[in-house]
């Protein structure tokens, strides 16, 4: 089992609606949980972090997470078409500084106008 | 915010040249930077972890002989690929971590796309 796994999509949803991206992980233990997202050609960038069960609202995105069910979800609401872009989800163990970031492939968002 | 620089964006070169790519942290110390590789459509995966001060722990089936690491100061690390083939060409990524502020997001440089001829 992958440690992190994310639908690969594509994801197509038109401007203005809700796109629902999702992500298991398998490592019960895992603390920290992040989005990010990468425009082709380019380099992850933060777009939330979540440490806590439950929703974490931030303008258009919403993440949640769910421990016990080891799910994280992203939640972005009025999508635009400049939210076309892949969406990596990265877990991390523990809430040290060394400790690196495992990410799932990645889900394709495609926003239609 | 966290700035990471990355050095250079883009390199060709020839089979069996050495390249080495740095990473800086522009605004704060950084004890530790991650090095990643991602392949076209993949997801991005670690290579190896730098300590400053300290060896790098690489991550299963990666050489460490073929990519050295060295992270001498508290801002900067560099990824040197040794005797590259085309097969290392890929989009290497660095990522890193406040000091001390251990739960806090990694923050990425831009990448260096490296096509080896």
């Amino acid at each position: 089992q992958k440690e992190v796994e994310q639908n690969s999509g594509p994801l197509s949803v038109p401007e203005g609606a809700i796109a629902s991206l999702n992500c298991t992980y398998s490592d019960r233990v895992s603390q920290s949980f992040f989005w990010y997202r990468q425009y082709s050609g380019k380099s992850p960038e933060l777009i939330m972090s979540i440490y806590s069960n439950g929703d974490k609202e931030d303008g258009r995105f919403t993440a949640q997470l769910n421990k016990a069910s080891q799910y994280v979800s992203l939640l972005i609401r009025d999508s635009q078409p400049s939210d076309s872009a892949t969406y990596l989800c990265a877990v991390k163990r523990n809430g040290q500084a060394g400790t690196a970031l495992i990410f799932g492939k990645g889900t394709t968002l495609s926003v239609s106008s | 915010g966290a700035v990471v620089s990355q050095h250079p964006s883009r390199v060709i070169c020839k089979s069996g040249t050495s390249v080495k790519i740095e990473c800086r942290s522009l605004d704060f110390q950084a004890t530790t930077m991650f090095w990643y590789r991602q392949f076209p459509k993949q997801s991005l995966m670690l290579m190896a972890t730098s300590n400053e001060g300290s060896k790098a722990t690489y991550e299963q089936g990666v050489e460490k002989d073929k990519f050295l690491i060295n992270h001498a100061s508290l801002t900067l690390s560099t990824l040197t690929v040794t005797s590259a083939h085309p097969e290392d060409s890929s989009f290497y990524i660095c990522s890193a971590v406040d000091r001390g502020r251990g739960n806090q997001p990694q923050h990425f440089g831009d990448g260096t796309r490296l096509s080896i001829l």
